[in-house]
């Protein structure tokens, strides 16, 4: 049973530019949840989808977006890519009727804005 | 504001000893609370919880405890092994249950 899976593993981007980061839930999950993790910090919560909407959002501007297909798996789009943005992008699956906060995490996007 | 605070950036134990991580919360709405554990190049993986209807919670040799009146909560491995060597991250999630506020976390070296 595969578990959350991201893609691609690093990416380099240079100012301005737009990024799609992409994302494949566990399997039997149907909700899927981006944070971003700086170098040192822990991981914040950028925002959740289930059954393709936006369910909650984090304290990110609009230059983050994201999207849910039928299949549950998920993008997230960063557009005008600010030095600010280089960060581990981490992915993570649920239940919506698990237990609160029980995530399945992904290895994570490098993202290096230069 | 930081609503998760986890104050020790690090923390180094002998193999066979206690390790004691250490989280603090501002937020009162918070009633449910986890640790993740993460090692380099992987995703964070959940640990255990802990409901703040108990102020104890065992699996193994990992334990949480939780004390509201301070709101503080503790995470106690023993014995400690090289294996726990990785980054802990305490975690709360709001009402709704979708999203975690994550500590800053405590980086754990276990030395043999």
């Amino acid at each position: 049973d595969a578990g959350v899976t991201q893609s691609p593993t690093h990416l380099i981007k240079t100012r301005g530019q737009q990024v799609t980061l992409r994302c494949s839930p566990k399997s039997g999950h149907d909700t899927v949840s981006w944070y971003q993790q700086a170098l040192g910090q822990g991981p914040q919560f950028i925002f959740q989808y289930y059954e393709e909407e936006e369910r909650q959002r984090g304290n990110f501007p609009d230059r983050f977006s994201g999207h849910q297909f039928p299949n549950y798996s998920s993008e997230l789009n960063v557009n005008a890519l600010l030095l600010g943005d280089s960060a581990l992008y981490l992915c993570a699956s649920s239940w919506v009727t698990g237990a609160p906060g029980k995530l399945f995490f992904g290895s994570g996007t490098q993202l290096s804005v230069l | 504001d930081q609503q998760v605070k986890q104050n020790s950036p690090s923390l180094s134990v002998q193999e066979g000893r206690i390790s004691i991580l250490n989280c603090d919360y501002t937020n009162s709405m918070f009633d449910y609370f986890l640790w993740y554990k993460k090692y380099p190049a992987e995703g964070p993986t959940f640990l255990i919880s802990i409901s703040s209807i108990k102020d104890k919670n065992e699996d193994g040799r990992f334990t949480v405890f939780l004390n509201k009146s301070a709101k503080h909560l503790s995470l106690h491995i023993v014995p400690s092994q090289p294996g726990d060597s990785a980054v802990y991250f305490c975690a709360a999630p709001n009402n709704a249950g979708n999203m975690l506020t994550f500590g800053g976390g405590t980086r754990l070296m276990v030395k043999p």
